[in-house]
């Protein structure tokens, strides 16, 4: 079965211009998550989206917005790039919202640059 | 959110055990604790998780204490392929599933 998948795998932009990742969970998962891992640290938590709404959403500004699709798949859109936002960009899906006795299940990731 | 506490760095000979260990002691009695780990260039991957009794998986082993404070991610024989950086998380219940990484332990296998 195919794992989470994320699309593109790199992607070069400049600041100021915006950019869409997206992200197909594991057929059957429902919940989609995105985190964001600057180099050398942790990931951390952007969004998190189930049935197509936004049920949770991490420490970061409104340049950030996301959306669900009743397919599942999710995208994450990022306005007026910032130097800062050079990172790689996770999606994690799992089955349900909130069944904390599960895991969620990463992509590989989009690496984002910006110059 | 409980925080975990996790070794920097750990080094292990190929085809050795590998005990990996955090420390967690302000987890809440209903919180689990996941054990994740992350190779260069790609997205975590999940090894394991647990509540109070002792699992195991194909991949490893997670041994907690009686009193919930610290776990062992144990993997039995490792391997050159198991260098990583392994994350321990409790994770947080609540309004969503949000994993709180902090910068977990680089492990480095040896040959």
């Amino acid at each position: 079965d195919a794992g989470v998948t994320q699309s593109p795998t790199h992607l070069i932009k400049t600041r100021g211009q915006h950019v869409t990742l997206r992200c197909s969970p594991i057929s059957g998962h429902k919940s989609v998550s995105w985190y964001q891992q600057v180099l050398g640290q942790g990931p951390q938590f952007i969004f998190q989206y189930y049935e197509k709404e936004e049920r949770g959403r991490g420490n970061f500004p409104d340049r950030f917005s996301a959306r669900q699709f009743p397919n599942y798949s999710s995208e994450l859109n990022v306005n007026a790039l910032l130097l800062g936002d050079s990172a790689l960009y996770l999606c994690a899906s799992s089955f349900n919202r909130d069944t904390f006795n599960q895991p969620q299940h990463f992509g590989d990731g989009t690496r984002l640059s910006i110059l | 959110d409980a925080k975990t506490t996790q070794p920097t760095s750990m080094d292990c000979a190929e085809g050795r055990a590998a005990n990996l260990p955090c420390n967690h002691s302000t987890i809440s009695g209903n919180e689990y604790v996941y054990w994740y780990r992350q190779i260069h260039s790609q997205g975590p991957q999940y090894i394991i998780h647990g509540l109070k009794n002792n699992e195991t998986n194909e991949m490893a082993s997670l041994i907690i204490t009686e009193d919930r404070k610290s776990s062992t991610l144990i993997l039995p024989h490792a391997t050159l392929r198991d260098t990583a950086v392994y994350y321990c998380i409790v994770r947080v219940r609540g309004g969503s599933e949000k994993l709180v990484f902090g910068k977990g332990t680089k492990l480095t296998v040896n040959p």
